[in-house]
């Protein structure tokens, strides 16, 4: 059974629409992260939460929220999605002793329309 | 602008030969470096770290090298395997251990058979 897990796979929306996309993770991890990766731009860091009470933009907030449910559940939200949000998009979780090394769920591909 | 660059988007090697992927970086503040390894429809996985405190790590038949005065580190793969081939990237943080990663754009790697 996969660590990481992502919900959906993937999402194809129209322009204004809410989206949430979900994380669940069972490493037991406090660290949590949300990555959007654009092609020629490499992964870009939207929201990352250290534990559920604390929770922090990253470079590119932006036309995004996120949700920390649980130690395990991380969501993030596009509150009216836009074309340019067409993207994969990657949850991931870390060892609060070892955070540079990530484990990544297997990736969310949304198309806004 | 780009604080992570790799400026070679793809790499063909014959399997057995070495790989060489290349990382440029520009903020003096990084002090930790990674490589990770994606697979198509997968999550990008860790695959190995340097401490700017160390100018090589090695792991197997993975090396990386780190030149902090160009700003500049280097992934060895050898013997290259067709397994291997997959898209590599660099990652940067000067955060100490807050799993701010900076990614760079990815370098995909084919080893021909």
């Amino acid at each position: 059974d996969a660590d990481v897990t992502q919900t959906p796979r993937n999402r194809i929306t129209k322009t204004g629409k809410r989206i949430m996309l979900e994380c669940s993770q069972t490493k037991g991890h406090d660290r949590m992260y949300w990555y959007r990766q654009d092609p020629g731009l490499g992964l870009r860091l939207i929201y990352y939460s250290f534990d559920v009470k604390d929770i922090n933009k990253g470079e590119i907030s932006d036309g995004y929220s996120v949700s920390r449910q649980a130690q395990a559940k991380f969501s993030l939200s596009l509150e009216s999605a836009i074309p340019n949000q067409t993207a994969l998009y990657f949850c991931a979780t870390s060892d609060p002793t070892r955070s540079n090394e990530q484990f990544f769920g297997p990736g969310t591909r949304l198309t806004v329309l | 602008d780009q604080q992570v660059k790799q400026n070679s988007p793809s790499l063909s090697v014959q399997e057995g030969r070495i790989s060489i992927l290349n990382c440029d970086y520009t903020n003096s503040m990084f002090d930790y470096f990674l490589w990770y390894k994606k697979y198509p429809a997968e999550g990008p996985t860790f695959l190995i770290s340097i401490s700017s405190i160390k100018d090589k790590n090695e792991d197997g038949r993975f090396t990386v090298f780190l030149n902090k005065s160009a700003k500049h580190l280097s992934l060895h793969i050898v013997p290259s395997q067709p397994g291997d081939s997959a898209v590599y990237f660099c990652a940067a943080t000067g955060s100490s251990n807050t799993g701010k990663l900076i990614f760079g754009q990815g370098t995909t790697l084919q080893v021909k058979p």
